[in-house]
């Protein structure tokens, strides 16, 4: 079985600064998918960001990028330059290749202020 | 930018009845599911449908779940008898494709809460 751990149930960072969200995973899965899903208040779950396992470069969108280390089992998202609409509800989510069903982390709440 | 669209937003029944969630998967998209979430836990999984038949399905969606696509545009999910721990936030979600290189766009979610 797969499981997705986010500790860190909220985070607070000021406007214009880094914050980096942990997440980490469990599986024995050799080809997978992670992925972070923003879920801003009262707003469906958007992507953020996709990485696939097999993908030793860091995937990067913009002002997001992760950290992965396939043999910590570690999915991390950075989020530089903060802004006010990055507030949101942030998810980190595992699926393995040829699956069919997203494993989702308990999320972490994430307040940017200004 | 195409949207999966999700009603009611919120609804309220009282144990025992009968609710259906409707969505409206993006138009193009084969795959679809449903994942709940109850208040202050994570996402699971619900039930994944492809070629008008279940796909996958998890242990939580037993025998008084039910999804159905009854036409070209709506995707149904039925909840028979309610129970109060069915209380949570329900979501729908398509994509064009199976793989995980596809992205996965999900609805606003319908809140329902068994009294």
């Amino acid at each position: 079985a797969q499981t997705v751990t986010q500790s860190q149930p909220e985070m607070s960072v000021q406007e214009a600064e880094t914050v980096t969200l942990s997440c980490t995973y469990d599986t024995s899965e050799n080809n997978y998918y992670l992925f972070w899903y923003k879920q801003p208040p009262s707003r469906q779950m958007i992507l953020v960001i996709r990485q696939e396992a097999y993908k030793q470069q860091n995937a990067t969108e913009n002002r997001f990028s992760v950290n992965f280390q396939k043999a910590a089992k570690s999915f991390s998202l950075k989020i530089s330059d903060s802004q006010l609409g990055d507030t949101a509800m942030y998810f980190c989510a595992f699926m393995k290749h040829g699956g069919n069903q997203f494993y989702f982390g308990t999320g972490t709440s994430l307040t940017v202020i200004p | 930018e195409p949207e999966v669209t999700q009603t009611p937003s919120h609804q309220v029944t009282q144990m025992g009845q009968e609710v259906i969630l409707r969505c409206v998967p993006i138009s193009n998209h084969l795959y679809f599911y449903w994942y709940r979430q109850i208040l202050g836990q994570k996402v699971e999984f619900l039930v994944s449908f492809y070629n008008n038949e279940i796909s996958e399905k998890s242990e939580i969606f037993d025998d008084q779940f039910s999804v159905e696509r009854p036409d070209g545009s709506n995707f149904t999910l039925k909840i028979r008898s309610t129970k109060l721990e069915d209380s949570a936030m329900y979501f729908c979600a398509s994509k064009t494709g199976p793989s995980g290189a596809n992205v996965l766009t999900f609805g606003a979610g319908s809140r329902l809460t068994v009294l």
